[in-house]
């Protein structure tokens, strides 16, 4: 089946510092999500990617949509306590979604 | 407002008991499912059902059950055949079709002693 693959696998960084993960795929996606999941909760929609190239913002987080198709990446600029949590890819090209298997970010203040 | 609920937040049970966890979405989605979530884990597709009265097996279906008579509902049916139950278990639900974003509940914790 499909599959996205995520790196890092984790990452501690200190309060205020910039953060960049990304996705990648062996297969072409005409969408991306990222989701972020706070510890002991659910997954929630941080940012929808629907074009080529697309660079989209939400307030500290920038994700873009890879030329390619294959990859997106997500940045968090200036991280701050709360950015902790598991942040997942997900393209929805198919039912089920597929899934990442997350980037665990923990923030040192 | 209209959402995904599940309930309820924690769970316990004894071994060899069967569960059911309850899922309820107001949102008119016609495709839900069943993930479960290991400490450190990702998500594991359990179940995911595309219309009423109709379900798959996902990746790890083995010592779950669960229905689709309504829906609006999905629920998940832990049984003893479940070697390791205990774990987090998040519904999610979205409308069918591609490129559609899945919306989740807040997660159940079912602790098995």
């Amino acid at each position: 089946g499909q599959q996205l693959n995520q790196s890092p696998q984790s990452m501690f960084i200190q309060e205020g510092e910039d953060v960049s993960m990304n996705c990648t795929s062996s297969s072409i996606f005409n969408t991306w999500l990222w989701y972020k999941q706070d510890p002991g909760e659910g997954p929630v929609l941080l940012i929808a990617l629907y074009k080529a190239g697309e660079l989209t913002s939400n307030g500290r987080l920038t994700a873009q949509f890879g030329i390619t198709r294959k990859d997106s990446f997500l940045n968090i600029s200036a991280s701050i306590p709360s950015d902790v949590g598991i942040y997942f890819c997900a393209g929805p090209e198919y039912t089920p979604l597929v899934f990442g298997k997350g980037t665990r970010l923990s923030v040192i203040a | 407002d209209g959402g995904i609920t599940q309930s309820p937040k924690y769970l316990f049970r004894k071994e060899g008991q069967n569960v059911t966890l309850s899922c309820e979405q107001n949102l008119n989605h016609d495709a839900m499912y069943w993930y479960r979530q290991d400490p450190g884990q990702g998500l594991r597709l359990i179940y995911y059902s595309q219309i009423v009265n109709d379900f798959q097996k996902g990746d790890i279906a083995e010592g779950y059950s669960v229905s689709r008579e309504k829906k609006e509902s999905f629920p998940l049916t832990v049984t003893s055949a479940q070697k390791n139950p205990t774990a987090f278990y998040l519904c999610a639900s979205s409308p069918t079709g591609a490129y559609t974003e899945a919306f989740f509940g807040q997660g159940t914790r079912l602790t098995v002693v």
